[in-house]
C-alpha cells in the first residue's frame, strides 16, 4: 500500500538550476495535484490533472510545468529555480471530486540558494 | 497508518445546525492548518493554529487547538449550504514532517 510517493524528500538547488519532482500513485486515482506550502501561508495549488493527458493551472503556476502521460505519474518541473520557489511541495491524489478524500505524499522540502 | 485522523469522514446536516469536525494526531503537534475544498475547486486555506489553547474564527467557523489531547476541532455555527465541501486538516508533526488528514465531507441540506 504505497499510496502517493514523492521523491526526493529534500533538495537544495542553486539559482537557475532545473529539477523534476516526482510523484507516483498506485491507487488508480484520476485526480492529481501539486501544492506548495510556505510557512504560515497554507497550501497553494500549482497544477492539477483530472486524468492522463489532461493538466490545468492552479493558483500559482508560474515557474513550473507538469505532464501526465500516465494515470500513475504526475511530475512537476522547475526550469529555472528562483529563491521564491523555496517551499515544501506536496503531491496529492483523489479518486474524483466531491465526497472523495485526498491522499497526500510526504512532501519535498526544496531550498533554492 | 494515518498520522492525522479526522472524524467524522462525512457529515450531512440540516441548514442552521451546528457541527464539529475533529482532527487528532498520534504525535506532538507543532502547528495545525485547516483547509476547505469547495466541490470543483482547489483547497482554500481557512486558518492556522500554533499554540495550545489557541482559538481562531473565520466568519462562522471556529477552530481550537488542544495540545494536551493532540487534537484540533473545527466548529461551524448555524451551517449554511455555502459551508458544504471537504474539510481537511494538516499539521507539522514532531517538528519536521507535515501530514494531512483524509478529509471530512460536509453536506448541508437546505
Amino acid at each position: 500500500n504505497a499510496g502517493v510517493t514523492q521523491t526526493p524528500k529534500f533538495r537544495i538547488l542553486k539559482i537557475g538550476q532545473s529539477m523534476t519532482l516526482q510523484c507516483t500513485q498506485d491507487m488508480n486515482h484520476n485526480y492529481m495535484y501539486w501544492y506548495r506550502q510556505d510557512p504560515g501561508m497554507g497550501l497553494k495549488l500549482i497544477y492539477y490533472s483530472v486524468g492522463a493527458g489532461i493538466t490545468d493551472k492552479g493558483e500559482v503556476p508560474n515557474g513550473y510545468n507538469v505532464s501526465r502521460s500516465t494515470t500513475e505519474d504526475f511530475p512537476l518541473r522547475l526550469e529555472l529555480a528562483a529563491p521564491s520557489q523555496t517551499s515544501v511541495y506536496f503531491c496529492a491524489s483523489s479518486r474524483g471530486q466531491g465526497t472523495y478524500g485526498y491522499t497526500f505524499g510526504s512532501g519535498t522540502r526544496l531550498t533554492v540558494v | 497508518s494515518q498520522e492525522l485522523e479526522q472524524s467524522p469522514q462525512s457529515l450531512i446536516v440540516q441548514e442552521g445546525k451546528n457541527l464539529t469536525i475533529n482532527c487528532t494526531s498520534s504525535k506532538t503537534l507543532y502547528g495545525l492548518y485547516w483547509y476547505k475544498q469547495k466541490y470543483g475547486e482547489g483547497l482554500i486555506f481557512l486558518m492556522m493554529l500554533q499554540k495550545g489553547g489557541e482559538e481562531k474564527s473565520h466568519e462562522k467557523i471556529t477552530a481550537k487547538l488542544d495540545e494536551k489531547k493532540q487534537q484540533s476541532s473545527l466548529h461551524i455555527t448555524a451551517s449554511q449550504p455555502s459551508h458544504a465541501g471537504i474539510y481537511l486538516c494538516g499539521a507539522d508533526i514532531s517538528g519536521n514532517q507535515f501530514y494531512f488528514g483524509t478529509g471530512t465531507s460536509l453536506t448541508v441540506i437546505p
